[in-house]
């Protein structure tokens, strides 16, 4: 039981270059979650979704698009990779709860550079 | 709005004394709160939650919180700091019936030896 992964843990961009990051989560949890750390700011969600095939927006959404294709995977995508996207990226999940009450279960994060 | 405030931080504290890491919450309704750690180069770890009941949570690694509704707090404690305690700790706070939840801007406890 790995709990949550992330891949990749490390990447340098350029400025305008892609990526994708890949989460994937092995406890059949149905939340998933995408998260920036910055420091000073805490952690702030950017998209999310609440079962297989959906994705809503979070906090800071602007430039990431997201897909769960599959139930243990969420992917995170970087279309035209800007400096302000600098950051510690964090993905969680949690089981539904009837209460929201559940914890959420973090990936060991990915720390992306854009020059 | 949901909003978090850890009003600190940094908190110092000398190994095998109490420690409080502040933690205040703004929310409509009755609020689930959160704490979690980080350790350096690592990710979040769950050390305890508030729901529904008693106002004294206890959690991992010898950690508690007490929540006190009239103050809106949630602050988290120890009798005994230990130096493996020195790490990153960030309160959240979800809102009955919200999928999301607000992260605190975090509090870096360092424990002295």
């Amino acid at each position: 039981n790995a709990g949550v992964t992330q891949t990749p843990k490390f990447r340098v961009l350029k400025t305008g270059q892609s990526m994708t990051l890949l989460c994937a989560q092995d406890m059949n949890h149905e939340y998933m979650y995408w998260y920036r750390q910055d420091p000073g700011m805490g952690l702030r969600l950017i998209h999310y979704s609440v079962g297989e095939g959906t994705t809503a927006k979070g906090e800071v959404p602007d430039g990431y698009n997201v897909s769960r294709l599959k139930k243990q995977n969420f992917l995170l995508g970087l279309e035209s990779a800007a400096p302000s996207q600098t950051s510690v990226y964090f993905c969680a999940s949690s089981n539904s709860g009837l209460y929201h009450t559940d914890t959420q279960y973090f990936g060991p994060g990915t720390r992306l550079t854009v020059l | 709005a949901q909003s978090v405030a850890q009003p600190e931080d940094q908190v110092n504290v000398a190994e095998g004394n109490p420690l409080t890491v502040k933690c205040t919450y703004s929310v409509s309704g009755n609020p689930y709160l959160f704490w979690y750690v980080q350790y350096p180069n690592r990710g979040l770890q769950f050390l305890l939650k508030y729901i529904t009941g008693d106002n004294l949570v206890k959690g991992s690694y010898g950690f508690e919180a007490e929540f006190n509704k009239s103050q809106t707090s949630f602050h988290l404690k120890k009798p005994s700091a230990l130096v493996s305690d020195s790490a990153l700790y960030f309160c959240a706070v979800r809102a009955y019936n919200t999928d999301k939840l607000i992260f605190g801007t975090g509090t870096r406890l360092q424990v002295f030896p």
